[in-house]
């Protein structure tokens, strides 16, 4: 069973100061990897998509890399901004199954 | 393009009452899916479509029903609420391994 794992829970930053947010996973047999962002009371917004054959994507600030064969993405934030805070989430697609998400890391950027 | 929503987005049910969860998804994908998000767990499947026509269990299924009304439509029924469906709902549409999301409806069961 796949299970995903995002540490930190929670992580709180001065403004500008640059992130990186973790993601594990245990089975390496997947389609691709995805980071959502969700505000309070709000839905998921899609971030970065990563496929299984990529090792990075890039957004703006944002940079999100895979290693599938250790099981590791993480989200890297450039110059962070107090609108940045949110949840930011990992999930990721199996192979002909159903998309697992971790629990997510709740990020706060103090101005 | 209004994207995927869902109605209601808030409600409060009393223990054993029943309830139809809305989503509707305007941008002609196959595959529409059910969540629930509680606290320090995730987003965990309830239900999922591939397609119109077909339903498949998730991982966490019992005591949820779903219809796939037609391409555009997917709901979510409770028959007889309880506590522990305290949780908030979200809808997802998507295709080729990509989903997108609705605002979610946060339900309250006492």
């Amino acid at each position: 069973k796949q299970e995903v794992t995002q540490i930190p829970a929670a992580l709180s930053v001065p403004e500008g100061e640059n992130l990186v947010l973790n993601c594990s996973f245990t089975d390496s047999a997947i389609y691709n990897l995805q980071w959502f962002r969700q505000d309070p009371g709000k839905g998921l917004t899609s971030l970065l998509l990563i496929q299984s054959s990529q090792r990075e994507q890039t957004s703006g600030r944002l940079n999100a890399s895979l290693d599938k064969s250790s099981g590791r993405s993480t989200l890297y934030i450039a110059a962070s901004q107090p609108g940045d805070s949110a949840t930011y989430l990992c999930a990721v697609n199996p192979l002909g199954r159903d998309m697992r998400f971790g629990a997510g890391t709740r990020l706060t950027v103090k101005p | 393009n209004a994207g995927v929503t869902q109605t209601p987005k808030f409600q409060v049910l009393k223990t054993g009452q029943s309830m139809t969860l809305q989503c509707a998804q305007d941008m002609n994908h196959n595959s529409m899916y059910w969540y629930r998000q509680d606290p320090g767990m995730g987003l965990r499947l309830i239900y999922y479509s591939a397609s119109e026509g077909t339903t498949d269990k998730g991982e966490v299924p019992n005591g949820y029903n779903v219809s796939r009304l037609n391409k555009r439509e997917f709901s979510l029924r409770l028959e007889s609420a309880a506590p522990s469906q305290t949780s908030v709902y979200f809808c997802a549409s998507g295709q080729v391994y990509e989903q997108y999301f609705g605002p979610g409806t946060r339900l309250t069961v006492t």
